[in-house]
């Protein structure tokens, strides 16, 4: 199975600051990698598709990039309401797997 | 709008079996494969099992194989998962989600069931 590995588990960012997620896949993956959003007790939120597409309905602040086995999600100008928790997740083959996510909150 | 409600979901002893039920609204849901993805307490997502949207093709990952079944009635727009010799592992709150036509993703999910194995 492919390993994601995502750095850091956890930090705590200010209103408006940048803040970058970073995904590494244990193996290339080209570019089939997905971003969700996490709250307590809500459905996941997908917020990238393929690397670095945005999905309809996302904020703009929300970028992706990467491809291959390195992947970075970015919020820029953190907000209150991206307090989450964000999970990476391998879409290249069966089984699909997630990241070990990375809990935001607010300094 | 697109909604996956999923139910079912309970205390169960280990070793018993329990069948989730997902209920697909807003789309039209045979054109879609759908997926099971769980999430234990205080853990991460596990992506669980894959269905088409004929349902005639079929994943599953080693930890469910054998034990867990996804199966789907389009004429129902409901998508299940029939789990049998559950385990205090299993414990964990399972959604459903749903795979756009055109993409290798998880474009909408449900707000999930809680399944607890407990004696």
């Amino acid at each position: 199975d492919i390993q994601m590995t995502q750095s850091p588990s956890s930090l705590s960012a200010s209103v408006g600051d940048r803040v970058t997620i970073t995904c590494r896949a244990s193996q290339h993956i080209r570019h089939y990698l997905n971003w969700y959003q996490e709250k307590p007790g809500k459905a996941p939120k997908l917020l990238i598709y393929s690397a670095s597409s945005l999905q309809i309905g996302v904020p703009s602040r929300f970028s992706g990039s990467g491809y291959a086995t390195d992947f970075t999600l970015t919020i820029n100008s953190l907000q209150p309401e991206d307090i989450a928790t964000y999970y990476c997740q391998q879409s290249y083959t069966i089984p699909w797997t997630f990241g070990q996510g990375t809990k935001v909150d607010m300094k | 709008q697109v909604q996956l409600v999923e139910s079912g979901g309970g205390v169960v002893q280990p070793g018993r079996s329990l069948t989730l039920s997902c209920a697909a609204s807003g789309f039209t849901f045979d054109y879609y494969a759908m997926h099971w993805v769980r999430q234990a307490p205080g853990k991460g997502l596990e992506w669980l099992t894959f269905i088409s949207d004929d349902g005639n093709d079929k994943y599953y990952a080693d930890s469910v194989q054998g034990r867990f079944t996804i199966s789907r009635d389009n004429s129902k727009n409901t998508l299940f998962l029939e789990m049998s010799s559950l385990k205090a592992a299993d414990t964990a709150i399972y959604f459903c989600a749903r795979q756009p036509e055109s993409g290798r993703t998880l474009d909408y999910w449900g707000q999930g069931t809680l399944v607890t194995v407990s004696s």
